[in-house]
């Protein structure tokens, strides 16, 4: 069984691009959720993929967007980065949507300049 | 509002019990869970429990829910080295939101 991967590990953007993080889910989910870690704090939801639908996000503003694929792989996308977009951005896949229990990629650790 | 709080520092030395404590406000909390992160990697489940079940024992983790004053805690006994870490706790509220606590960043002495 293969866990969550997510690509790339580490990017270095500056203000004002855009970036793509990817994420491939655990064999068998059908459900990705993402989640932005500030340094020092707790992951904070972004919002949640089930079966390429958007279903539910979190206090975050249209420049975070995201796709699910039919393999249920995933990509966030940022726009117009700020510096305050730096952060452990994580992905997490379970099997529904609801309660199921997440289990979490290593990560995309992301820093604007 | 939804909130997930946790105290941020805790030390124990090698071979005694850690316990991490949390308190949630949200009571249609539905699953809460414990996780650990190390440096520079993502967030490991450790365990979690139902809202409806007051203790969870897992091997050396307990897990004990008060339901009634919204507060969990996690038992480590026999803390080793290898236990330090940050632990955070999260609750499973709306149907698709999972809200983390801060993380309470566990230092075991030798």
């Amino acid at each position: 069984e293969t866990g969550v991967t997510q690509s790339p590990t580490h990017l270095i953007k500056t203000r004002g691009q855009q970036v793509t993080l990817r994420c491939s889910s655990q064999s068998g989910h059908n459900t990705v959720s993402w989640y932005q870690q500030a340094l020092g704090q707790g992951p904070q939801f972004i919002f949640q993929y089930y079966r390429e639908e958007e279903n539910g996000r979190g206090n975050f503003p249209p420049r975070f967007s995201g796709l699910q694929f039919p393999n249920y792989s995933s990509e966030l996308d940022v726009n117009a980065l700020e510096l305050d977009d730096s952060a452990l951005y994580l992905c997490a896949s379970s099997s529904s949507f609801g309660t199921d229990t997440q289990y979490f990629g290593p990560g995309t650790r992301l820093t604007v300049l | 509002g939804e909130d997930v709080e946790q105290s941020l520092f805790l030390s124990v030395r090698e071979g005694d019990s850690s316990v991490i404590n949390c308190t949630y406000t949200d009571s249609s909390s539905t699953y809460l869970y414990w996780y650990k992160q190390e440096p520079g990697a993502g967030l490991q489940l450790l365990t979690y429990i139902f809202s409806n079940m007051d203790m969870k024992q897992d091997q050396r983790l307990t897990v004990l829910l008060n339901k009634k004053d919204k507060h969990l805690s996690l038992r480590i006994a026999d803390t080793q080295t290898g236990d330090s870490a940050i632990y955070f706790c999260a609750e499973t509220t709306g149907g698709f939101k999972t809200i983390f606590g801060a993380g309470t960043r566990l230092f075991v002495k030798a």
